[in-house]
C-alpha cells in the first residue's frame, strides 16, 4: 500500500535561518506530488506542484522554492525564512491521470 | 476563475443529530470532487470521492451527493457523534488544471 510521510512534525526557526521540509512517498511511482500550506484560520494554498523529477511548477510568487531530486521525494525550502512563513505545510501526492490526493500529517512551522 | 466555497464556516449540534455540510463551486466542469477531514494539527484525511460522473457516494454514515448543474456537493453525516467533531474540506480538480482547489472548511462540533 501507498504511504506518505512528512517530517520534521513541528519546526520553530528564527527569522532568517533557513529551511528544509522533506516529503516521500511509498509504494507508487511516477507521482504527482504537491506542498500546500494552511495559513492560521484559513484555506489551503498551494505552494508548489511537481509532475517529474526536476519539473516543478509554482502557484504563488513567494519566498520557498521546493526541488524533486528523486521520483518520490519533495523538498520545500527557504534560504531565509520570513515571519509571514509561519504556517502547516502539507505535502501531498497523486497517481498520475489520476482522481485521489492523498496528504501527509504535516508541518508546523512557526518562525520567531 | 476556478472557486470553492464552504458556508458555514463553523457548526455546532448536540450527538444524534444529522450533519449537512455544503460545498459550492464556480465552474461546472469539474473532474472530481474530493471530501476531507482534519482533526486540530493533523494533515488531511480523505473521506470520499465523486467522480463527475456520479451522482453520490456513500461509505458508513457518510454520503456525499454531487450536482455539478447547479455547482453544489453536500457531505450527510448521519446519527452524528462527538467523535466526528473535525474541520470538514472539499476540494475540486477541474479537467484543465493539475490541481487540487480546496474550500474553506467548515469546523464541526459534536456537542455530547
Amino acid at each position: 500500500s501507498q504511504t506518505i510521510h512528512q517530517w520534521p512534525a513541528t519546526l520553530v526557526q528564527p527569522v532568517g535561518s533557513p529551511l528544509s521540509l522533506e516529503c516521500t512517498v511509498e509504494g507508487t511511482s511516477n507521482p504527482n506530488l504537491y506542498w500546500y500550506r494552511q495559513a492560521a484560520g484559513r484555506g489551503l494554498q498551494l505552494l508548489f506542484y511537481s509532475v517529474g523529477i526536476g519539473q516543478i511548477s509554482s502557484e504563488v510568487p513567494q519566498n520557498l522554492s521546493a526541488s524533486r531530486p528523486q521520483d518520490r521525494q519533495f523538498i520545500l525550502s527557504s534560504k531565509k525564512l520570513l515571519l509571514s512563513d509561519s504556517g502547516f505545510y502539507l505535502c501531498a501526492w497523486m497517481v498520475q491521470g489520476g482522481t485521489e490526493a492523498f496528504f501527509g500529517q504535516g508541518t508546523r512551522l512557526t518562525v520567531v | 476563475k476556478q472557486e470553492v466555497t464552504q458556508i458555514p464556516a463553523a457548526l455546532s449540534v448536540p450527538e444524534g443529530e444529522n450533519l449537512v455540510l455544503n460545498c459550492s463551486f464556480t465552474d461546472s466542469a469539474i473532474y472530481n470532487l474530493q471530501w476531507f477531514r482534519q482533526d486540530p494539527g493533523k494533515g488531511l484525511t480523505s473521506l470520499l470521492l465523486i467522480q463527475s460522473s456520479q451522482r453520490e457516494q456513500t461509505s458508513g454514515r457518510l454520503n456525499a451527493s454531487l450536482d455539478k448543474s447547479s455547482g453544489r456537493s453536500t457531505l450527510y453525516i448521519a446519527a452524528s457523534q462527538p467523535g466526528d467533531s473535525a474541520t470538514y474540506l472539499c476540494a475540486s480538480w477541474w479537467a484543465a488544471g493539475n490541481k487540487l482547489t480546496f474550500g474553506g472548511g467548515t469546523r464541526v462540533l459534536v456537542k455530547p
